[in-house]
């Protein structure tokens, strides 16, 4: 079956450092991919997004990269602050199904 | 815009019991999502609701069900609960299209005794 799995369950950051958290999928059908993040006691936080025709989407401090021929997908967070230190999931989907969640990164800034 | 909200957000039940959660889309969401979220599992898909229909069911026995009402708010219901059930339940809302970002609650957080 589908999975989505994370190359580092951990990740240390100094504050100003870019950070790139990782995630592989193994559904090539899959075509809609999403960020989230966690803080302690909170819901996923939408990030970005980014469908298959795509291979790169920015945002404000962040940037997805999509490669279909390895099936990897990444985040990149520029000039990491204190307030970025949180669990990162990435997720995939693929048309209607359900969207599939990756175990997760824990990302921590080291002032 | 008021985000997707839950309740109750903690709830203590014990083993046998059943329990209700509640969940109230974004205004103008019409598809709700709900999910399971454990240490040691990572976040389960539990099912999704589209229009008061079930579109996707994930991997849950049958103690698990929902439904959707006609003002796109939902509920989830865990019949003769188990320890095993003791998790964060998130609900999360988009606007109807699969693709669409789905937007998350805060969550309910059950434990069970």
């Amino acid at each position: 079956g589908e999975s989505v799995g994370l190359h580092l369950p951990t990740l240390s950051v100094q504050e100003g450092d870019n950070s790139i958290i990782n995630c592989a999928y193994s559904n090539s059908a899959s075509d809609y991919f999403i960020w989230y993040k966690q803080e302690s006691g909170k819901g996923p936080q939408f990030i970005i997004d980014i469908r298959s025709n795509m291979d790169k989407r920015q945002g404000q401090r962040v940037t997805v990269l999509l490669n279909k021929t390895v099936k990897h997908l990444s985040l990149q967070i520029a000039a990491t602050q204190p307030g970025d230190s949180a669990v990162y999931f990435c997720a995939e989907r693929n048309g209607n199904e359900k969207l599939t969640f990756g175990t997760g990164t824990r990302l921590t800034i080291i002032p | 815009k008021a985000g997707v909200t839950q309740t109750p957000r903690y709830l203590i039940k014990t083993r046998g019991q059943q329990v209700t959660l509640s969940c109230s889309p974004i205004s103008g969401h019409r598809s709700v999502s709900w999910y399971q979220q454990t240490p040691g599992q990572g976040l389960q898909f539990l099912f999704e609701y589209f229009s008061e229909t079930q579109r996707n069911k994930g991997n849950f026995p049958g103690r698990f069900s929902g439904r959707q009402f006609s003002n796109s708010r939902s509920e989830m219901n865990v019949s003769t609960l188990e320890l095993g059930d003791s998790a964060l339940y998130l609900c999360a809302s988009s606007l109807a299209d699969w693709g669409e970002t789905q937007y998350f609650g805060p969550g309910t957080r059950l434990l069970v005794l």
